[in-house]
């Protein structure tokens, strides 16, 4: 199960920064924050992933709580383009196959629209 | 980033009948992950491919049904078998894990499959 909960729809003004909200209460000390959208019939894009500092990129910026216990992700100019399902993932580790590597399970994400 | 390319991008098939699909990589990664996204749902896990080891299947999910190829670190195949109407999703090939990005993981574009 996804370990975290995200509103299910939220509107932004073309322009203005969108901020998405993410709660992950249970997310453990070694445990990375993702985000990631998907435009309509698109493949998932990675936007952005953090552990406990604050992050930018090109893209957005993801701050985190001192307890780490949620998130929020800023499109600082939110344009239509933007206009996409923005999903909050918390990474966890699995080991088996010989190896231990990352796990992403996706919820139902943040129906993101940008509009005019 | 990685360049992921799927064939092929969308199908039509009949039930009962099986489909592979394809998942090709512009660089060696370590981990190779197969998705399905049902209509209006999002995505869930069905395997992770790890070159050199059998793939590590998520519950409800079965070799049988999914087998899966992973014969080097640029390509992977996942197999539809028996196919029915229930089986009508986008598959997504994703991959993570190489000297440039190691904590990110990059998705396909997705096959389109309808079963009828």
């Amino acid at each position: 199960d996804a370990k975290t909960t995200q509103p299910p729809s939220m509107d932004c003004a073309e322009g203005r920064a969108a901020n998405l909200p993410c709660n992950h209460s249970t997310i453990s000390g070694n445990e990375y924050v993702y985000w990631y959208r998907q435009i309509h019939s698109q493949g998932p894009q990675y936007i952005i992933h953090g552990l406990k500092n604050n992050e930018t990129n090109e893209m957005a910026s993801l701050i985190i709580t001192e307890d780490r216990k949620s998130s929020t992700l800023i499109l600082p100019h939110a344009t239509l383009r933007d206009t996409a399902v923005y999903y909050c993932i918390v990474r966890t580790t699995v080991v088996g196959g010989g190896t231990s590597y990352g796990k992403l399970t996706f919820g139902q994400g943040t129906i993101l629209t940008v509009h005019p | 980033s990685a360049v992921i390319s799927q064939k092929p991008s969308r199908d039509i098939c009949q039930r009962g009948t099986s489909l592979t699909i394809q998942c090709q990589v512009d660089s060696q990664v370590t981990m190779m992950f197969w998705y399905r996204q049902q209509p209006g749902q999002s995505l869930t896990l069905i395997a992770t491919a790890n070159q050199g080891s059998e793939a590590t299947y998520e519950s409800g999910f079965v070799i049988d049904k999914f087998p899966i190829s992973r014969p080097n670190l640029t390509f992977s195949t996942l197999t539809v078998s028996n196919m029915s109407p229930e089986d009508s999703s986008i598959y997504l090939c994703s991959v993570a894990g190489t000297a440039s990005f190691s904590y990110e993981q990059y998705f396909g574009p997705g096959t389109r499959l309808t079963v009828t």
